[in-house]
């Protein structure tokens, strides 16, 4: 079994600022990573992934996110923030085996609000 | 391009009611996937499908019924409506060629039981 937990349900910070956004998981397989932004009254959209290689992922709009095996966590940051990414954040893994058919378990999600 | 697209956006329900969610993606995606999302509680797998004919139970799968006759299709039956399944439902489809490829989500249909 899978869990994640976003450690802040709610992050207000100042436009230009810089933010970061934290997820730990817990697994007893590999995993793969993921961070999904929602704006309000829209689906999820993905704005990063984490599969291998680089511990250091570059995703959409200047975000980025560092996975941290020992532990167990993928911080997402950005350098400064812009009003336009008030959202909600979503922390989510699946298992990296064959069987998993992509199946995601998702954090409790994390409302980023950029005040000016 | 359409990518999935789910109806109606709201609906109110009385309790013991039914209904049918529609979802339909024009990506060729094998797979598709049912969440319910909650204030504070993430989203939670409902049922999740690797083809046509092919579905199965994710976590949180009583009190509903799926059916994938199609690829493109896969809608999500609610029998006998509760104010538990008050919630907001996402549908999403993946190419299926790998654990690591990415989900894209409908925009999502606000449920209300009363």
């Amino acid at each position: 079994a899978q869990s994640v937990t976003q450690l802040d349900s709610q992050v207000p910070v100042f436009e230009e600022a810089p933010v970061e956004l934290r997820c730990n998981y817990s697994s007893s397989v590999s995993v793969y990573l993921f961070w999904y932004v929602q704006y309000p009254n829209q689906g999820l959209q993905l704005l990063l992934k984490y599969l291998s290689g680089s511990t250091l992922v570059k995703g959409i709009n200047g975000f980025e996110a560092e996975f941290n095996k020992s532990q167990t966590s993928f911080h997402l940051r950005k350098p400064s923030v812009h009003i336009s990414d008030t959202a909600e954040y979503f922390c989510a893994v699946s298992n990296a085996g064959g069987t998993s058919y992509g199946k995601l378990t998702f954090g409790q999600g994390t409302i980023l609000t950029v005040h000016p | 391009n359409a990518g999935v697209t789910q109806t109606p956006k709201f609906r109110i329900l009385k309790i013991g009611q039914s209904m049918t969610l529609q979802c339909t993606q024009d990506m060729n995606h094998n797979y598709m996937y049912w969440y319910r999302q909650d204030p504070g509680m993430g989203l939670k797998l409902i049922y999740y499908s690797v083809g046509a004919g092919i579905t199965d139970k994710g976590e949180v799968p009583n009190g509903y019924n799926v059916s994938r006759s199609t690829t493109e299709d896969f809608p999500l039956r609610l029998e006998l409506a509760a104010p538990s399944q008050t919630s907001v439902y996402f549908c999403a489809s993946s190419p299926g060629q790998g654990a690591g490829t990415e989900a894209f989500f409908g925009q999502g249909t606000r449920l209300t039981v009363v």
